[in-house]
């Protein structure tokens, strides 16, 4: 089955700065890859999303890109805000409507 | 943008009772809806697919006499914990497909005493 390796597992930056993490994947056949943003004592939230035919998408302060030939996508965040600490996770889906893998966690935490 | 809620948001019960927990998609229709659990620092662990009108399809290890899935209508999926115990105790989130996005709810607390 699919497995999502997500990297580092804590992050702590300076307000202002950029922020990046990174996941790997091992089945070829995922085409669709969201990022979810988790506050304390709340579900995920969908915050950025791209599928396998785009290698790049933007939305403001945030963006993800995807290499499928090496099987990696990343999420950056740019001018990283105190609001921006939580826990990101990054998923795989093979086919519409059907189960995510998740990766295990990025704990983001920016200083003021 | 597609919501998805979850009731209750927690809840205390005792060894041995029962607990019904509510998933809905608020502005769309969801013919697939899956249940996760999640420990302190972890990351999510799917428990089941909830299909609309069909039987749910459970992870390997989870206990489908234990966790019983009811997916009702296409708004609508019921996880109920039966016969609960401490080890029970952790935080559930639903989640439910709109096209490709899949949108989560706000989780449930369930203590076990």
């Amino acid at each position: 089955g699919e497995n999502v390796e997500q990297h580092p597992s804590t992050l702590s930056v300076q307000e202002g700065d950029s922020a990046v993490i990174k996941c790997t994947y091992s089945d070829s056949a995922s085409n669709y890859f969201p990022w979810y943003k988790q506050e304390l004592g709340k579900g995920p939230q969908l915050i950025i999303d791209i599928r396998s035919n785009v290698g790049e998408k933007k939305d403001q302060r945030i963006a993800v890109t995807l290499n499928k030939t090496a099987k990696h996508f990343s999420l950056h965040i740019t001018e990283t805000q105190p609001e921006d600490s939580a826990v990101y996770f990054c998923a795989t889906q093979i086919t519409s409507g059907s189960r995510l893998t998740f990766g295990e966690g990025t704990q983001l935490t920016v200083n003021p | 943008g597609a919501v998805v809620s979850q009731h209750p948001s927690w809840v205390i019960c005792k060894s041995g009772t029962s607990v019904k927990i509510e998933c809905r998609s608020l502005d769309f229709q969801a013919t697939t809806m899956f249940w996760y659990r999640q420990f302190p620092k972890q990351s999510l662990m799917l428990m089941a697919t909830s299909n609309e009108g069909s039987k749910a399809t459970y992870e390997q290890g989870v206990e489908k006499d234990k966790f019983l899935i009811n997916h009702a209508s296409l708004t609508l999926s019921t996880l109920t914990v039966t016969s609960a115990h401490p080890e029970d105790s952790s935080f559930y989130i639903c989640s439910a497909n709109s096209d490709y996005e899949q949108y989560f709810g706000p989780g449930t607390r369930l203590t076990v005493t």
